[in-house]
């Protein structure tokens, strides 16, 4: 059963915490994302990476880092550092950078309190 | 800075009538225009998408009309069902260094009455 899963479902954690996301995807797509998306902003990128070892800066960066050790996995790490964390957060993939669709993974709901 | 303008935010349609979702755009190296579809506690499903050499596009109950010259794109839901009821996101691609990139629209919460 092929797709992308992203757990947990729903996380909640403290002020000042790190926290990290995961993402697998099982699709053997090249490019992978992250996106956050908050009422009536739509969604924006966050980081997006292309090839294992390799990753970019999307629109707002800024409190985040990611890694891509396996082309499977994408995992995002929320940091202290970003200002407000609580959000609905989406990882897609694609086939590759070249390719223009993009498939979503289910999200997961960070609360930070 | 919006890229990508949607409206409206919310739209209410009758059971059996036609749901139409507007976008705008401003970068004309825009090459690829998506329409997602997303229910509540999921993530966004590609519905439909349409590229600028085409002005029309229809899949199903799905339509999407493109107009280059005025830089818009729209969502054509024929025979609306209360299962039509979901947030629908335009957007559009943009290339880059590193490969194709997505904008999206801010969302448009549809709900269909049966």
């Amino acid at each position: 059963d092929g797709g992308i899963t992203q757990s947990p479902k729903y996380l909640f954690r403290k002020e000042g915490q790190n926290v990290t996301l995961s993402c697998e995807q099982n699709l053997n797509h090249d490019a992978m994302y992250w996106y956050r998306q908050d009422p009536g902003q739509g969604l924006r990128l966050i980081y997006y990476s292309q090839i294992v070892n390799d990753f970019q800066k999307g629109d707002i960066a800024e409190g985040y880092s990611v890694s891509r050790e396996k082309k499977e996995s994408f995992p995002l790490t929320v940091t202290s550092a970003q200002k407000n964390p609580t959000a609905f957060y989406l990882c897609a993939s694609s086939p590759g950078l070249s390719s223009y669709e993009q498939y979503f993974g289910p999200g997961t709901r960070l609360t930070v309190t | 800075q919006q890229q990508v303008k949607q409206s409206p935010q919310s739209l209410i349609v009758q059971k059996g009538g036609i749901s139409i979702i507007n976008c705008a755009y401003e970068n004309t190296a825009f090459d690829y225009f998506p329409w997602y579809q997303q229910f509540p506690g999921k993530g966004p499903a590609l519905l439909i998408a349409i590229r600028p050499d085409v002005s029309e596009k229809k899949e199903g109950r799905f339509t999407i009309s493109f107009n280059k010259s005025a830089k818009q794109f729209s969502l054509h839901i024929m025979d609306s069902q209360p299962g039509d009821s979901a947030t629908y996101f335009c957007a559009a691609s943009r290339p880059s260094e590193y490969g194709n990139k997505l904008v999206f629209g801010a969302g448009t919460i549809l709900r269909v009455k049966s």
